[in-house]
């Protein structure tokens, strides 16, 4: 099964209003990576937390990391129409040759005007 | 900065038929990856290159499915015969030693 596991599958709020997603994965890692995609798009890097980070900002979003947990979190705050998109996280784990990452399922979000 | 650079966007072929993707990663990044995406299995790893030698390719699905990247500017991945199964979006990625990586707008591959 997949390293990380974003919850939920599917998301669907008001513009203005908050939306958290959250990844949880199974062993050790380097770091944890949040990436969007628009529909008919590549992935796009949001943000990257390093394993001995337990919390990161960028602009609307916030990202968590509980590494006793094995989870993470993204908060999209004041979320906007051109937030909808799909999410996903990825794990790059301890020992692992050259930083590959393992991608979760993503998590869509839908923000309705 | 052009981005990672992937053709064709769009092929629809025949199965039996030989499909060739195509990338471009960004110039100075040293990693090179290729994944599929489908709705029923998410999006995978298939190959990733470092400094143009494949490290590791336990993605590849079967011996239909090749890649290379002779230099440090391009790299191809093949499916030799194709199948209606490998449809899928195929991205390529590339990355700088430990930055994030970066995507292609992919290739929507349809296999009749």
């Amino acid at each position: 099964s997949q390293q990380g596991e974003e919850d939920p599958q599917a998301l669907s709020i008001q513009e203005g209003e908050n939306a958290t997603m959250n990844c949880s994965y199974k062993t050790s890692i380097n770091n944890l990576q949040w990436y969007r995609q628009n529909s008919g798009r590549g992935l796009v890097h949001l943000i990257l937390i390093r394993s001995n980070e337990r919390e990161k900002h960028s602009g609307r979003l916030r990202v968590t990391l509980d590494t006793s947990k094995k989870s993470s979190s993204l908060l999209i705050t004041a979320s906007r129409a051109a937030d909808t998109a799909s999410y996903f996280c990825a794990t790059a784990l301890i020992g692992t040759n050259a930083g590959k990452s393992t991608f979760g399922d993503g998590t869509t979000l839908t923000v309705k005007p | 900065d052009a981005g990672v650079i992937q053709s064709p966007r769009h092929e629809v072929t025949e199965m039996g038929q030989e499909v060739t993707l195509r990338c471009k990663p960004i110039s100075g990044h040293n990693s090179l990856f290729w994944y599929r995406q489908t709705m029923m299995r998410g999006l995978e790893l298939l190959i990733y290159f470092n400094n143009n030698v494949p490290i590791d390719d336990s993605g590849m699905p079967e011996d239909r499915f090749s890649a290379k990247m002779p230099n440090a500017s391009f790299s191809t991945l093949k499916i030799q015969p194709s199948e209606p199964r490998d449809s899928a979006v195929y991205f390529c990625a590339s990355r700088a030693g430990g930055q994030p990586q970066h995507f292609g707008d992919g290739t929507r591959l349809s296999i009749l």
